[in-house]
């Protein structure tokens, strides 16, 4: 079935562990976002690649870094997390210079 | 992206049409009202969007004024599962950077 996978599911980490969120795409989209969600609140985009091989930051980059090695995967990058990295994340996909986004089922990472 | 207005939250019988406004009074005249919506604990989903004609698909139908100022969504036969945080979007056109998502409206459906 065509579409976009996240792992893992969810997620409890202890502050300055490292974790990476992993995020994956069938349809061959060439941009791919990383998003958050705080309660109450709505998404916040962290990074984007609009194409393999190039990254670019988002409204909220810091602590976070990716890599785009290839069209399929965009895999998020916690170094050292924080309490307040704690949230739902969700990575999405579009052809390039659209916005028809399509979303993963999200992870919810707890940093405590 | 073009700042939008949405109520924070709106009631509807199951069974009835859903019309959702959206207020986006800066829009320029060559971007999109986009549409998405967020069922709980689910990623965002993608509705509909148009320039400045209504658009109707198999999920909803996008009536926009003719000053392009103001948009609704209209969800015709409105179910349960229809419950959701619905999220009116105009991003900047030619960009490729992502969505910014406001608040959203909270669209609860009443058996």
């Amino acid at each position: 079935i065509a579409g976009i996978t996240q792992a893992p599911t969810s997620q409890i980490l202890a502050a300055g562990r490292r974790m990476t969120l992993r995020c994956t795409q069938d349809m061959r989209h060439n941009a791919m976002y990383w998003y958050r969600q705080d309660l109450g609140l709505g998404l916040r985009l962290i990074h984007y690649s609009n194409t393999a091989g190039t990254t670019g930051k988002g409204e909220v980059p810091d602590g976070y870094s990716v890599s785009r090695a290839n069209t399929d995967d965009f895999p998020l990058t916690l170094a050292s997390a924080v309490p307040s990295q704690t949230s739902v994340y969700f990575c999405a996909s579009s052809r390039t210079g659209e916005y028809e986004q399509f979303f993963g089922p999200g992870t919810r990472l707890t940093v405590l | 992206d073009a700042k939008t207005t949405q109520p924070p939250s709106m009631d509807c019988a199951e069974g009835r049409a859903a019309n959702l406004p959206c207020n986006h009074s800066t829009i320029s005249g060559n971007e999109y009202v986009y549409w998405y919506r967020q069922i709980h604990s689910q990623g965002p989903q993608y509705i509909i969007h148009g320039l400045k004609n209504n658009e109707t698909n198999e999920m909803a139908s996008l009536i926009i004024t003719e000053d392009r100022k103001s948009s609704t969504l209209i969800l015709p036969h409105a179910t349960l599962r229809d419950t959701a945080v619905y999220y009116c979007i105009v991003p900047p056109r030619g960009g490729a950077d992502g969505l910014t998502f406001g608040k959203g409206t909270h669209l609860i459906i009443q058996p």
